[in-house]
């Protein structure tokens, strides 16, 4: 069965520190996608990315960046130069193979003090 | 612009009655679903839709209902029978154009039961 796991639940940081959120996965499908949401105070929750577990590539993005690593079924999300702004919680997902639904892990949140 | 209304915000409700939580999309998306989020415990999806009448039930549809009459409309009824029905409850579309998975979120409905 899909699971996602992010053992991290709250990180409490520092502004201009750098972070990183780990996601661990487990699938049974030889292909699939892996995501990203964040979800500010406001409560609406909001995507960053989309990864094809083909591509092993570093995903960067300005002061984000992401590790896939297919051998220890991770897809870890580091944020650079961390700013007060960044304070969310971070939701890594995965689909479930043949069906248009996510497995979300349980969330890390992260707190950036100034 | 294009986005998910959820209303209301906040909800009271007593002991025993039915509430229902409304949800419309302007997106032009065909697939809908609701999800569950509790402290500690991530988004658990509820039921979704991929088409106007048509639905499936999520991980934990005991105690809920939905209609898909509408594309633009995806209500949720928390009825009597769901045990612990206070959460915070967020409604989400995809489409298309957007990509599998890559889902837009409303800005949630927070039921509190007195």
């Amino acid at each position: 069965a899909q699971k996602v796991t992010q053992a991290q639940t709250e990180i409490s940081v520092v502004e201009k520190e750098d972070v990183t959120l780990d996601c661990v996965y487990e699938t049974r499908d030889t292909t699939y996608y892996l995501f990203w949401y964040k979800q500010p105070p406001s409560g609406e929750l909001v995507f960053l990315i989309r990864r094809n577990s083909f591509d092993e590539q570093n995903e960067i993005s300005g002061r984000y960046s992401w590790n896939f690593q297919k051998s220890t079924s991770s897809f870890n999300f580091t944020i650079t130069a961390s700013q007060v702004v960044d304070s969310a919680v971070y939701f890594c997902a995965l689909p479930i193979q043949g069906a248009q639904k996510l497995v979300f892990g349980q969330g890390t949140r992260l707190t950036i003090n100034p | 612009d294009g986005g998910i209304t959820q209303s209301p915000k906040y909800l009271f409700r007593k002991e025993g009655q039915n509430v229902t939580l409304s949800c419309e999309q302007n997106l032009n998306h065909d697939a809908m679903y609701w999800y569950r989020q509790d402290p500690g415990q991530g988004l658990r999806l509820i039921y979704y839709s991929q088409i106007v009448n048509d639905f499936q039930k999520g991980d934990i549809a005991e105690g809920y209902s939905v209609s898909r009459e509408k594309k633009e409309s995806f209500p949720l009824t928390v009825t009597s029978a769901q045990k612990n029905p206070t959460a915070f409850y967020l409604c989400a579309s995809n489409g298309r154009s957007t990509g599998a998975n890559v889902l837009t979120f409303g800005a949630g409905s927070r039921l509190t039961v007195l």
